[in-house]
């Protein structure tokens, strides 16, 4: 039972480039989300998904996009990365409360 | 828009010592979750409060939850330099369907000195 998995564990792009996030689950949580960590800052919401087919936009959804094809994968997408973009992005998912994965590193140059 | 204040935001104590980190938030909401993060790490959940008055209890660490005062405390006792760590409070945010994902407060930058 592995959790919360996310690949991959570090990036960097430059301005411009794309890239695709995965966050995987093995407990069949209906519920996924991807948040951003900034420094000094909590976690913000960018996107969540209540279940397979579905998402819904979070707090700082500007710049991403996201699918939920299959229950226990959950992408985040970036089409043209900002360095604004830079930061950590944690996945969670949940039942009554939320297991986050070990994050991505994202350096946009 | 659901706020959640955390403070102190930054703390240095001593060992031995006791401290309470305060989270307040500004719309109603029955569950309050308790993270600790470690640098470079993910969050580790501590506590998850579900109801008014709800307190638990781990090692050195009780958190309880007012939801009429819409504030959480997390109390440290005889502190020591392992819990060292950021600690974040969370609240559920709700819009008319089910739980629609987290609202953090900043985080408390706990140092606990020799």
């Amino acid at each position: 039972n592995a959790g919360v998995t996310q690949t991959p564990k570090f990036r960097v792009l430059k301005t411009g480039q794309s890239m695709t996030l995965l966050c995987a689950q093995d407990m069949n949580h209906e519920y996924m989300y991807w948040y951003r960590q900034d420094p000094g800052m909590g976690l913000r919401l960018i996107h969540y998904s209540v279940g397979e087919g579905t998402t819904a936009k979070g707090e700082v959804p500007d710049g991403y996009n996201v699918s939920r094809l299959k229950k226990q994968n959950f992408l985040l997408g970036l089409e043209s990365a900002a360095p604004s973009q830079t930061s950590v992005y944690f996945c969670a998912s949940r039942t009554y409360e939320q297991y986050f994965g070990p994050g991505t590193r994202l350096t946009v140059t | 828009e659901l706020k959640v204040e955390q403070n102190p935001l930054f703390l240095s104590m001593q060992e031995g010592k006791n401290y309470t980190i305060y989270c307040n938030y500004s719309t109603t909401s029955d569950r309050l979750y308790w993270y600790r993060q470690d640098p470079g790490k993910s969050l580790e959940s501590l506590f998850v409060l579900l109801s008014n008055g709800a307190v638990k209890q781990e090692g050195r660490l009780m958190a309880s939850l007012d939801t009429k005062a819409r504030l959480s405390t997390l109390h440290i006792t005889a502190a020591v330099h392992d819990l060292s760590a950021t600690y974040f409070c969370a609240v559920d945010i709700y819009s008319g369907g089910g739980a629609d994902g987290l609202t953090f407060g900043k985080g408390t930058h706990l140092i606990i000195q020799p």
